[in-house]
């Protein structure tokens, strides 16, 4: 098909790691980026890992990348409540053209 | 890092009315911008492309005589929504950029319209 999907709902106990997960739909895909949105809020790029990278970490944050079956995930270590949010995954299929986003997890970190 | 200036930030309008949302690259210049729109718990969904000095190119079901676009420089891009409607109401969005490399986006802060 032609969607980025995700899982739509996480919910995690603080200090626990949280991963979500996320389908792409085109292998020529070039960036795939992850995006934080609080609530009210624009977006915030968190991080972004390259097509031809398999893994990139980032402090707390890792992102697992597997081109053959186009799947992403972000790991979240030592989740905290301000990591309670939205979290879109997002992919650049060529340059100069707009981002196709997922739907969003919302990710619910309890104390 | 590239900024995108958006606003307002939020706006309430009465029926009937037009509402305008502008974004401007801050020290850098947008060549394309990209206008999304977000109803609540659900994704964004891009609505148009405009090129600077150049029609915009609508996605497909968005009206083009009801969201305007205006790419008239390279730093400013405004969407005007014409006699919004209730159904109207949503979470706008808009980025610049989607040139080469990691941080071709930069995104605003978004608008959140209320059509009462």
């Amino acid at each position: 098909g032609e969607d980025v999907e995700q899982s739509l709902f996480l919910s995690v106990r603080e200090g626990d790691s949280s991963v979500i997960n996320c389908t792409y739909t085109d292998s020529s895909s070039t960036y795939l980026y992850w995006y934080k949105q609080e609530p009210g809020a624009g977006l915030q790029l968190l991080t972004y890992i390259f097509s031809n990278m398999d893994m990139k970490q980032d402090q707390r944050l890792t992102v697992l990348l597997n081109k053959k079956d186009k799947h992403l995930s972000l790991r979240i270590a030592d989740t905290q409540t301000g990591d309670s949010a939205i979290y879109f995954c997002a992919e650049s299929r060529q340059a100069g053209t707009a981002l196709i986003f997922g739907k969003g997890t919302t990710l619910s970190v309890s104390s | 890092g590239a900024v995108v200036s958006q606003h307002p930030s939020w706006v309430i309008c009465k029926s009937g009315t037009s509402v305008k949302i502008e974004c401007r690259s801050l020290d850098f210049q947008a060549t394309t911008m990209f206008w999304y729109r977000q109803f609540p718990k659900q994704s964004l969904m891009l609505m148009a492309t405009s090129n600077e000095g150049s029609k915009a190119t609508y996605e497909q079901g968005v009206e083009k005589d009801k969201f305007l676009i205006n790419h008239a420089s390279l730093t400013l891009s405004t969407l005007t929504v014409t006699s919004a409607h209730p159904e109207d109401s949503s979470f706008y969005i808009c980025s610049a950029g989607g040139g080469q490399g990691a941080f071709g986006y930069t995104f605003g802060s978004g608008t959140r319209l209320t059509v009462v």
